[in-house]
């Protein structure tokens, strides 16, 4: 079993849809992260959060740490928003990055 | 603020061959890594620096893979000589320190082996 966990694996939604992607873990960590990649692109650094909530602009990312869950939002989807959505943790005993598969989002306008 | 840099973008080389890829992390950031991304997959670490200090190379091959950070500044990571399987994209990341700070990545280097 793989210590993160991403589901969907792919999904394609309609613009203007609201976006749900879920990452659950099953390590201690210090961190959990969102990271987005678009294709041939390189990878950019959505949150980086270890309670409650944060949002920026669209996106909004949530954590609840006793569940080991972690949700990010994205409100009024744009097909620009179209991406490789990938949750990773940081362990809190030598804070290396374990990795999700990623989440292929496709958003048709 | 500048990024992370890396270069060359691309390389396309024959298998057997050596290949060398060079990082400059964001100034001031102590700890720098080295990811593989095969089309497909996820970032998988091969080796992690702490100024000019290795922290983790356990997935790093070793026979034919090496990485040094002489002045703990930028960084280069050889393979001597390639394989088909290397083909993949080259991620380097740094961040301000080791405690499960954000890291910031670089473009990266698509590297094709034929």
């Amino acid at each position: 079993k793989n210590e993160v966990e991403q589901s969907p694996q792919n999904l394609t939604a309609q613009e203007g849809e609201f976006i749900t992607i879920n990452c659950s873990y099953s390590v201690g960590i210090s961190a959990l992260h969102w990271l987005q990649q678009h294709p041939g692109g390189g990878i950019v650094s959505l949150f980086m959060l270890s309670s409650g909530k944060k949002k920026h602009g669209r996106l909004i990312a949530t954590i609840n740490i006793q569940e080991k869950h972690s949700s990010l939002h994205i409100t009024a989807s744009h097909p620009r928003d179209s991406a490789v959505y990938i949750c990773a943790v940081s362990l809190d005993s030598n804070y290396q990055l374990i990795w999700g598969a990623g989440t292929k989002l496709i958003i048709k306008p | 603020e500048a990024g992370v840099a890396q270069s060359p973008r691309y390389k396309i080389i024959e298998k057997r061959q050596s290949v060398a890829f060079w990082c400059n992390p964001i100034s001031g950031h102590a700890t720098l890594y080295w990811y593989q991304q095969i089309l497909g997959q996820g970032p998988k670490l091969l080796i992690q620096f702490q100024n000019n200090g290795v922290v983790d190379d356990s997935q790093l091959p070793k026979d034919r893979f090496s990485a040094e950070r002489l002045k703990g500044v930028d960084s280069t990571l050889k393979i001597q000589p390639a394989k088909l399987e290397d083909s993949a994209v080259y991620l380097c990341a740094s961040s301000f320190s080791l405690a499960g700070n954000e890291q910031f990545f670089g473009p990266g280097t698509r590297l094709t082996v034929l």
